[in-house]
């Protein structure tokens, strides 16, 4: 069964800075996707960004971008000039690219705080 | 982008009763919708996956005489929690996909379920 790993429970950034949360997974599949969803105070999952693991190339969104390691099985994502927004819970996930259902496997999140 | 609604946001109940929550897509056809149960601070966990037309498919350990769930339209996917009680307090997240090699998921903004 495939598993995802956040480690961190909670983790803190000063304004401007840099932050890079860790996500690690488990899989025998070799066709998947990996994402990472942002859950605010107002609880609506928002997608940050998105990796189809045939792609070797990282994903980037704007201030947001990921260091997919396929053999590692890591997909951490980094979060650059970090803004008083930016804080929520951010979850990683995991979704089968096979799968008809397209079910998803989330981990078990961490908190990010911004401080001014 | 895609817009998922949910109805009730909130809802208190008493004991024993039921209460029915809608997930609707509202700008695109939904073949499959997805129910999550998420505690605070914790992760979001997979109640049922329910195709159009079809019976859903229950994750382990959810009972589906007590989470039921019809997915009539591509458009509306309903959850009854039925026989409330306090455990079953919760907030509760749909979300809605569509079959397709992306096959993006696009969230409701959960609802906030209390039993008295």
């Amino acid at each position: 069964a495939q598993t995802v790993t956040q480690s961190q429970p909670e983790m803190s950034v000063q304004e401007a800075e840099t932050v890079t949360l860790s996500c690690t997974y488990d899989t025998s599949e070799s066709d998947y996707y990996l994402f990472w969803y942002k859950q605010p105070p107002s609880r609506q999952m928002i997608l940050v960004i998105r990796q189809e693991a045939y792609k070797q190339q990282n994903a980037t969104e704007n201030r947001f971008s990921v260091n997919f390691q396929k053999a590692a099985k890591s997909f951490s994502l980094k979060i650059s000039d970090s803004q008083l927004g930016d804080a929520a819970m951010y979850f990683c996930a995991y979704r089968n690219g096979s799968s008809n259902t397209g079910k998803l496997i989330f981990g078990q999140g961490t908190t990010l705080q911004v401080k001014p | 982008g895609a817009v998922v609604s949910q109805h009730p946001s909130r809802v208190i109940c008493k004991s024993g009763t039921s209460v029915k929550i809608e997930c609707r897509s509202l700008d695109f056809q939904a073949t499959t919708m997805f129910w999550y149960r998420q505690f605070p601070k914790k992760s979001l966990m997979l109640m049922a996956t329910s195709n159009e037309g079809s019976k859903a498919t229950y994750e382990q350990g959810v009972e589906k005489d007590k989470f039921l769930i019809n997915h009539a339209s591509l458009t509306l996917s309903t959850l009854t929690v039925t026989s409330a009680h306090p455990e079953d307090s919760s907030f509760y997240i749909c979300s809605a996909g569509n079959t397709g090699r992306s096959y993006e998921q696009y969230f409701g903004p959960g609802t906030r379920l209390t039993v008295t």
